[in-house]
């Protein structure tokens, strides 16, 4: 069973708009969460980490950390057609290390 | 911004041959890791370093070895390639934190065994 589970698979938000997606996981071992973006043809680069229960906003990304329910989400306002991409869900404790989910492929429509 | 560069980025192999993956690092990061992306399974975790002579086992490591001969270089050996593991392999560099761990992937090396 996938120990970090990442919904929708994929969407689509008009320019503009907001872009939100979500992260779960099943094993109580996190402790933090990261948001990696991968654009086509590249690496995926770190966007965000968040460690803390509440909001954490960098720019046009939120992120929402829920510890109880080991629930995380990713929010991106005004999306631009350069935010179309991969979002990876990444959980870290120090004995696993980083253990990705499977992604949630977003595309940004003009 | 840390850097991480992959050689060759394009592989075809035939299968059973030999195949070696290079990944060099600049940022002096003690962490380095060899990833696999397959649609639907998302970043698998190959193999991993800690330092130079030091090589760990990640998630999937069966048909792949890894080597560190020194700070900046890990790679990552396929002895007898097989068409499973046509795939695009990455590697990444990284410093663990008590808070986690930011990695810095190369920009991938697409493998195909035929």
């Amino acid at each position: 069973q996938q120990k970090v589970q990442q919904s929708p698979e994929s969407l689509s938000v008009p320019e503009g708009g907001m872009a939100s997606f979500n992260c779960t996981s099943s094993d109580r071992n996190f402790q933090y969460f990261w948001w990696y973006r991968q654009h086509s043809g590249e690496g995926p680069k770190a966007l965000m980490s968040i460690f803390s229960d509440g909001d954490k906003k960098e720019g046009r990304f939120t992120a929402h950390l829920n510890k109880a329910s080991l629930h995380v989400s990713l929010h991106i306002r005004d999306s631009q057609p350069s935010d179309s991409a991969l979002y990876f869900c990444a959980a870290y404790n120090y004995a696993q290390g980083l253990t990705f989910g499977l992604g949630t492929r977003v595309s940004v429509f003009p | 911004e840390a850097a991480v560069t992959q050689s060759p980025r394009n592989k075809v192999a035939v299968t059973g041959g030999k195949v070696t993956l290079s990944c060099n690092q600049t940022n002096n990061h003690n962490n380095m890791y060899w990833y696999r992306q397959d649609t639907g399974h998302g970043l698998r975790l190959i193999h991993y370093s800690y330092g130079a002579g030091s090589t760990e086992k990640g998630d999937i490591p069966d048909g792949y070895k890894a080597s560190r001969p020194s700070q900046e270089n890990f790679s990552l050996i396929l002895e007898l390639a097989t068409p499973s593991q046509t795939s695009v392999y990455f590697c990444a560099s990284g410093d663990a934190g008590l808070s986690g761990n930011t990695l810095y992937f190369g920009e991938g090396s697409r493998l195909i065994v035929v």
